[in-house]
């Protein structure tokens, strides 16, 4: 187990409707980062937090948005969902933003949008 | 063209095989090399990194880096049905902010 959770673990949402996904980060860990997974595809990234700001982000619109709190707890929230958006999200944290420090994931949370 | 490229498989082999997995880059920036191995409804975990140029080995695992082919590898010796899972390839480079991941290629290793 790496540390790292996420919540909820499935859900189901409609199109047009707005999803937030959570994680909770290693304690300690200053950096999350967030990825959308299609299936039978690698992670992408979608943008990632240091010390509560985003310092990167990926090729994702702005409907794409995420909030880290000071208590290691991160969320990711998607506007008007599209049904290409169905996917695994995954979080991983890491102690600093350096892209060669070692990210620990989380399980992941399964969206689905019908 | 994809900045990392990797077959999907998927890949079946025998128990007590040697498993070749491979990935080719077209970005010369990235400097560190990392697979992760990924079960099935579980999120990736670190299997082995290098650093530029190399070889590298972990137990049954060894991870090859050639940066003049922008090719790296990673073999798994005396597989195991529980080395059964898609293993991803990913890279980053010092100077950015994001690691780039490839599809991920499913393995199975029957009894």
């Amino acid at each position: 187990e790496t540390g790292v959770t996420q919540s909820p673990t499935h859900l189901i949402k409609t199109r047009g409707q707005q999803v937030t996904l959570r994680c909770s980060s290693q304690s300690g860990h200053n950096t999350v980062s967030w990825y959308q997974q299609a299936l039978g595809q690698g992670p992408q990234f979608i943008f990632q937090y240091y010390r509560e700001e985003e310092n990167g982000r990926g090729n994702f619109p702005p409907r794409f948005s995420g909030l880290q709190f000071p208590n290691y707890s991160s969320e990711l929230n998607v506007n008007a969902l599209e049904l290409d958006d169905s996917a695994l999200y995954l979080c991983a944290s890491s102690f600093t933003d350096s892209p060669t420090d070692t990210q620990y994931f989380g399980p992941g949370t399964r969206l689905t949008v019908l | 063209q994809k900045e990392v490229e990797q077959d999907p498989g998927p890949l079946s082999v025998p128990e007590g095989a040697i498993v070749s997995l491979n990935c080719t880059y077209s970005n010369s920036a990235f400097q560190y090399f990392m697979w992760y191995r990924q079960y099935s409804r579980k999120g990736p975990e670190l299997l082995m990194y290098t650093y530029s140029s190399g070889n590298k080995e972990d137990g049954r695992f060894t991870a090859q880096v050639d940066k003049s082919s922008k090719y790296i590898s990673l073999f798994i010796r005396d597989s195991q049905p529980s080395d059964s899972a898609t293993y991803l390839c990913a890279m980053s480079s010092t100077g950015g902010f994001k690691t780039i991941f490839g599809a991920g290629t499913r393995l199975f290793v029957k009894a």
